[in-house]
């Protein structure tokens, strides 16, 4: 257990249908990602927080995808109008981000929500 | 664009030792890192190493790093079949955008 969860740990939706994730991260951890990870390959990046401001999203994070980080502690990941397409597994990683961009991060990793859409 | 690329498959004899490999074409890369992922687990980090080192050992795990050839590789020395899992190399440049390769497949052989 790294200390990051992640609810629910699988959701079976059907197309079309609007789903959200949560992740609630090391409490002290500034920054938290967002990943999807499909079958055979690595995480690919989606978004990230630095406290509660958004700061960066991938082109992958389309339209239908939104992810907040209200008050700087958990977040939530919304996929609207769900398609096949978006069958993964949405992976979160905090980490105590330090001063500088050429600091050693360690991404701590939740255990990820497996989504399948029918 | 960044791109990681690694080699899918590897299979080893238990007490043998493990290469996996590791490409990565962005050349303003900071930190590499190995991380090790085991069935329905998310990933755990093994190690990295800071660009401006050519060889990190902790313990069973030697990394080296070939900065030319933006060529990273982890040794597990005396391999065993708990270290059956997937191998991803992850690499970091100077913003805080992480990329990570698709992942090497181990497994031990008893």
């Amino acid at each position: 257990d790294t200390g990051v969860s992640q609810d629910p740990r699988h959701k079976i939706t059907k197309r079309g249908q609007n789903v959200t994730f949560r992740c609630d991260p090391i409490s002290e951890h500034n920054r938290l990602y967002w990943y999807r990870q499909t079958l055979g390959q690595g995480p690919e990046f989606l978004t990230y927080f630095q406290n509660e401001a958004q700061l960066e999203k991938s082109r992958l994070l389309s339209d239908r995808f939104s992810a907040e980080r209200p008050k700087g502690s958990f977040s939530t990941l919304e996929i609207q109008r769900t398609e096949q397409g978006d069958s993964a597994m949405y992976l979160c990683a905090s980490i105590l981000g330090l001063a500088g961009d050429n600091s050693y991060n360690e991404q701590f990793f939740g255990p990820g929500t497996r989504l399948t859409v029918l | 664009g960044e791109d990681v690329e690694q080699s899918l498959f590897l299979s080893v004899r238990e007490g043998d030792s493990s290469v996996i490999n590791c490409t990565y074409t962005d050349s303003s890369s900071t930190y590499l890192y190995w991380y090790k992922q085991e069935p329905g687990a998310g990933l755990q980090l093994l190690t990295y190493i800071f660009s401006n080192m050519d060889m990190k050992q902790d313990q069973r795990l030697t990394v080296l790093l070939n900065k030319k050839d933006k060529h990273l590789s982890l040794r597990i020395a005396d391999t065993q079949t708990g270290d059956s899992a997937i191998y991803f190399c992850a690499e970091k440049g100077y913003g805080q955008n992480f990329v990570f390769g698709p992942g090497t497949r181990l497994s031990v052989l008893p």
